[in-house]
């Protein structure tokens, strides 16, 4: 069962512009949520994450944005850049850790 | 800091073989280790959990019996996919997380091996 929903799947955005990638999730024992950026024939590098307790994280241009009653959170690229272009995943942690559930996936292309 | 090394990066091996890939922890010891599989253009999806000096806990569906897993230290874990066959072609990947840190610590990842079976 898919516990983190994750869109859209691919995003085109242009250099400069705002990129937003969405997440659901149904558990609520998650208790930490990473985001991850991979590029082609690479592992998953983490970019930032957030607890369930705070609302908003900010780090350089990505921005974790929570809502813990909607079960919901996104990930905002502030000025996009073509280096930005790789897959990004949500995820979900229990287990203080141990205990990864990845979302889709989507697939960012930034333009010129 | 947390550097998580994998080897070999890309194998190319007969139907029938046995292949073994290596996971290590290069600047911490790792209480947990784990291993994905990811097939083109879809996201992670876990085979396996092991710590250090017990047994892995497969997910459903996982041949454990194919995809035998060891984790005899704190910085070294090994998948070995047994007999292989072409539907095991993928992007395997491992990654290490540490407890000794405290709670909400990420998992940290190799950059993948990329197995190919003729």
């Amino acid at each position: 069962q898919q516990q983190v929903k994750q869109s859209p799947q691919s995003l085109i955005v242009q250099k400069g512009g705002i990129s937003i990638i969405n997440c659901a999730y149904e558990n609520t024992a998650f208790d930490y949520f990473p985001w991850y950026q991979q590029f082609p024939g690479k592992g998953p590098a983490l970019l930032i994450a957030i607890r369930p307790d705070v609302s908003e994280k900010k780090e350089g241009r990505f921005t974790i944005s929570f809502n813990k009653s909607a079960k919901q959170f996104s990930l905002h690229i502030m000025d996009s850049q073509p280096g930005d272009s790789a897959t990004y995943f949500c995820a979900g942690v229990t287990g203080g850790g141990n205990k990864l559930t990845f979302g889709t996936g989507t697939q960012l292309k930034v333009e010129l | 800091g947390a550097v998580v090394s994998q080897h070999p990066s890309w194998v190319i091996c007969k139907s029938g073989t046995s292949v073994k890939i290596e996971c290590r922890s290069l600047d911490f010891q790792a209480t947990t280790m784990f291993w994905y599989r990811q097939f083109p253009k879809q996201s992670l999806m876990l085979m396996a959990t092991s710590n250090e000096g017990s047994k892995a806990t497969y997910e459903q569906g996982v041949e454990k019996d194919k995809f035998l897993i060891n984790h005899a230290s704190l910085t070294l874990s090994t998948l070995t996919v047994t007999s292989a066959h072409p539907e095991d072609s993928s992007f395997y990947i491992c990654s290490a997380y540490t407890a000794r840190a405290g709670v909400g610590q990420p998992q940290h990842f190799g950059d993948g091996t990329r197995l190919s079976i003729l």
